[in-house]
C-alpha cells in the first residue's frame, strides 16, 4: 500500500492567499485525520472524520480554517486567507482499528 | 480528558536498553494506552498500545502498571535509528480521539 498521500509536500505562499492541502487516505481506512505541528504549539488535532463525517472540528483554529471529506478516498484541509501564523506542518492520517498512519507533512509557509 | 505527562527528554547509550516512563493518574478503565514515535522530519508513527496487560511486538515493549496510572516503553537495544520523539497517548476505548502531549525526545549516542 502507498500510505497516506498528501500534497503539496511544500508550499510557500503570501499573506492573504487561499492554501488547499489534500489527502488520499489508505483505501479501506474509516478514520481521518488532520494534524498541525508547530515547534511553540506541538502537534495539535485540528479534526477528524468517520465514515467521511465529521466528528469533532473542535480543534480547528478559527473560521478561516475548513475541511471537507466528500469521498472515502479524499480530503482537502482549506485556509483562506492565510496567515504567517498558520505556517506550519499539516499532517494527514487514516485508521482503520487501532493504528493510526500518518502522511508525511505538508510543509506551509506563509509570508 | 485524560491526560500524560512524560519527561522533556532522555538519553541512550546505543546497544542499550531504555525505558521511557509515562504517567497517566486520571486514565479511565477504559482507555487504551498507545504510544507512537516521530523520526526528524517525518510523521508520527506506531509503535505499540496496550490496556492491561503487558505487550510485546517487533519494535518494543510495553509494560503497564497494575493500577494503570503509569506505563513504561521499553526499547531493549537502542540503536541510532531510534532517536527520535516518543509520545504517550490515552485513547478513549469509544472512539479515535487521539491527542499528542509533548512526548520524550531521545537521543541515542553511539
Amino acid at each position: 500500500d502507498a500510505g497516506v498521500i498528501q500534497s503539496p509536500r511544500h508550499e510557500v505562499t503570501e499573506m492573504g492567499q487561499e492554501v488547499t492541502l489534500r489527502c488520499k487516505p489508505i483505501s479501506g481506512h474509516d478514520y481521518l485525520f488532520w494534524y498541525r505541528q508547530t515547534m511553540m504549539r506541538g502537534l495539535e488535532l485540528l479534526i477528524y472524520f468517520n465514515n467521511n463525517v465529521p466528528i469533532d472540528d473542535s480543534g480547528m483554529p478559527e473560521d478561516r480554517f475548513s475541511a471537507k471529506m466528500p469521498n472515502a478516498s479524499f480530503s482537502t484541509l482549506k485556509i483562506q486567507p492565510s496567515e504567517p501564523r498558520d505556517s506550519a506542518v499539516y499532517f494527514c492520517a487514516s485508521s482503520y482499528g487501532n493504528t493510526i498512519y500518518f502522511g508525511e507533512g505538508s510543509w506551509l509557509t506563509v509570508v | 480528558d485524560a491526560k500524560t505527562t512524560q519527561p522533556n527528554s532522555m538519553e541512550s547509550n546505543e546497544e542499550e536498553p531504555v525505558h521511557l516512563p509515562c504517567n497517566h493518574s486520571t486514565i479511565s478503565g477504559t482507555d487504551y494506552i498507545h504510544w507512537y514515535r516521530q523520526l526528524p522530519s517525518q510523521g508520527p508513527e506506531y509503535v505499540i498500545h496496550g490496556l492491561t496487560s503487558n505487550v510485546n511486538n517487533r519494535m518494543a515493549s510495553l509494560a503497564i502498571a497494575e493500577d494503570r496510572k503509569s506505563s513504561t516503553l521499553i526499547l531493549h537495544r537502542a540503536t541510532l535509528r531510534d532517536a527520535a520523539v516518543y509520545y504517550c497517548i490515552l485513547r478513549p476505548h469509544n472512539n479515535n480521539d487521539m491527542r499528542f502531549g509533548a512526548g520524550t525526545r531521545l537521543t541515542v549516542k553511539p
